[in-house]
């Protein structure tokens, strides 16, 4: 398995609702990240997980909670979000620092 | 910090033909790795090719390849025989080989269009 799986793959969510994103993958990475990407913008770095452990927040606003419940798995909780929060969500893992990232094909988020 | 530059928004090719996307990147450190991502309309980012900094050698891949020139802090990606679906964004992305961090930081994109 050579890929990294993101659900779901679209999610319109109102301002004072709670959703999840997920993450999975199986290649034996230990960095899983989450990126955040506006159209016709290169993605922005949230968060890094490294063996299983927030090793980067990029001064992210708490409205956006992850979480890596285990090596395979990320999660990103999502609660009163704002519309400018709409964009595609994008999670990548990585064996090291050598490789290139594996991204997902992202979840594209619209706050309403 | 380190800084990536893409100075070319949007470049146009003629399916069969070359293309050079440009790349510039700032940095004080010797041990890096560089990139260059597609993301075609399908939005998932793919990896198109890599190079380490300390290897003198340019890296190929199929039908693309670099132009890497340390000293002047350049890494260009040349596609030979373009077609269709090369058309994409393409991202050219710097990580320090020097801290933990993983980090990987991106250039601005260029749109490349291919006309059949």
């Amino acid at each position: 398995d050579t890929e990294v799986t993101q659900t779901p793959k679209h999610l319109v969510m109102g301002m004072t609702n709670k959703k999840s994103l997920k993450c999975e993958q199986h290649m034996g990475h230990r960095a899983m990240y989450w990126y955040k990407q506006k159209a016709k913008k290169p993605p922005e770095l949230m968060f890094v997980y490294s063996y299983e452990k927030l090793s980067i927040n990029e001064s992210v606003p708490s409205r956006f909670s992850p979480e890596c419940p285990n090596s395979s798995l990320l999660n990103l909780h999502l609660h009163a979000l704002q519309p400018e929060d709409s964009a595609l969500y994008l999670c990548a893992s990585s064996r090291g620092t050598v490789d290139g990232y594996t991204f997902g094909s992202g979840t594209r988020l619209t706050v309403v | 910090a380190q800084t990536v530059t893409q100075s070319q928004p949007e470049m146009s090719v003629q399916e069969a033909e070359t293309v050079t996307l440009s790349c510039t990147y700032d940095t004080s450190e010797s041990d890096y790795y560089l990139f260059w991502y597609k993301q075609p309309p399908s939005r998932q980012m793919i990896l198109v090719i890599r190079q380490e900094a300390y290897k003198q050698q340019n890296a190929t891949e199929n039908r693309f390849s670099v132009n890497f020139q340390k000293a002047a802090k350049s890494f260009s990606l040349k596609i030979s025989d373009s077609q269709l679906g090369d058309a994409a964004m393409y991202f050219c992305a710097y990580r320090s080989a020097e801290d933990s961090s993983y980090k990987l930081i991106f250039g601005s994109g260029t749109r490349l269009l291919v006309r059949p």
